[in-house]
């Protein structure tokens, strides 16, 4: 099983501050990195799937950077609303049987965004 | 909208039932996956199925069965519930998006309490 592992397991933040937090993932065999957020009584939502190294992705206030050689990933927040108190999952993905990605989940970081 | 439920939010059982959590997609996809939820720990993949009646365990299959009958429906069983199997229950289910892509679609979860 890999391991992946997120820091920090929560984080409050003000809101209108920025923050960030990061995913680590074992850099041999890598194929591809998942984003998720989680939301209190819903279902966990994809962000971003990443696969090359380098790679940045953006969704509105949500950025993510990748580094698959030394196998991290920042997940970034600008502005932060209340509406983005979730759980964050990233997830390392290795390829199974038939196309079939399996997906090891780092514990999530918990962010709370105060008014 | 990719679509996928599962049968119950909540769920209490007696140690010893049989128990079976079923879970529903209508997107037509090939691939579907059991994961469960533990306080402090990632999401971990009991089992997944990468077509109609075909299975493989993923990393903590004991104590679980599936059935997957019908491309839409993956059915997670708990032959014996014991108290250890008190957890939250996620079905997904997931495709090949492009060339490098993998998507995979989350429900909202069945938290099951064995008492």
């Amino acid at each position: 099983i890999l391991n992946v592992e997120q820091s920090p397991q929560s984080l409050h933040v003000q809101e209108g501050d920025s923050t960030n937090f990061t995913c680590s993932f074992p850099s041999s065999n890598f194929y591809a990195l998942h984003w998720y957020r989680w939301e209190t009584a819903k279902s966990p939502e994809a962000l971003f799937v990443m696969t090359l190294n380098g790679d940045e992705k953006k969704k509105g206030r949500i950025s993510a950077t990748l580094n698959t050689k030394e196998g991290y990933s920042y997940l970034y927040i600008k502005g932060s609303q209340p509406e983005d108190s979730a759980t964050y999952l990233c997830a390392s993905a290795s390829v199974i049987i038939q196309g079939a990605q399996k997906l090891v989940f780092g514990q999530g970081t918990r962010l709370t965004i105060n008014p | 909208d990719v679509k996928v439920t599962q049968s119950s939010r909540y769920l209490v059982k007696r140690t010893g039932e049989k128990v079976f959590l079923e879970c529903v997609q209508d997107m037509d996809h090939e691939n579907m996956f059991w994961y469960r939820q533990d306080p402090g720990l990632g999401l971990r993949l009991i089992y997944f199925s990468y077509d109609v009646k075909m299975k493989e365990k993923g990393d903590i299959p004991e104590g679980y069965s599936v059935s997957r009958e019908k491309k839409e429906r993956f059915s997670l069983i708990l032959e014996s519930a014991s108290t250890n199997q008190t957890s939250m229950y996620l079905c997904a289910s997931g495709r090949l998006a492009g060339a490098l892509s993998y998507e995979q679609y989350f429900g909202p979860g069945t938290r099951l309490t064995v008492t």
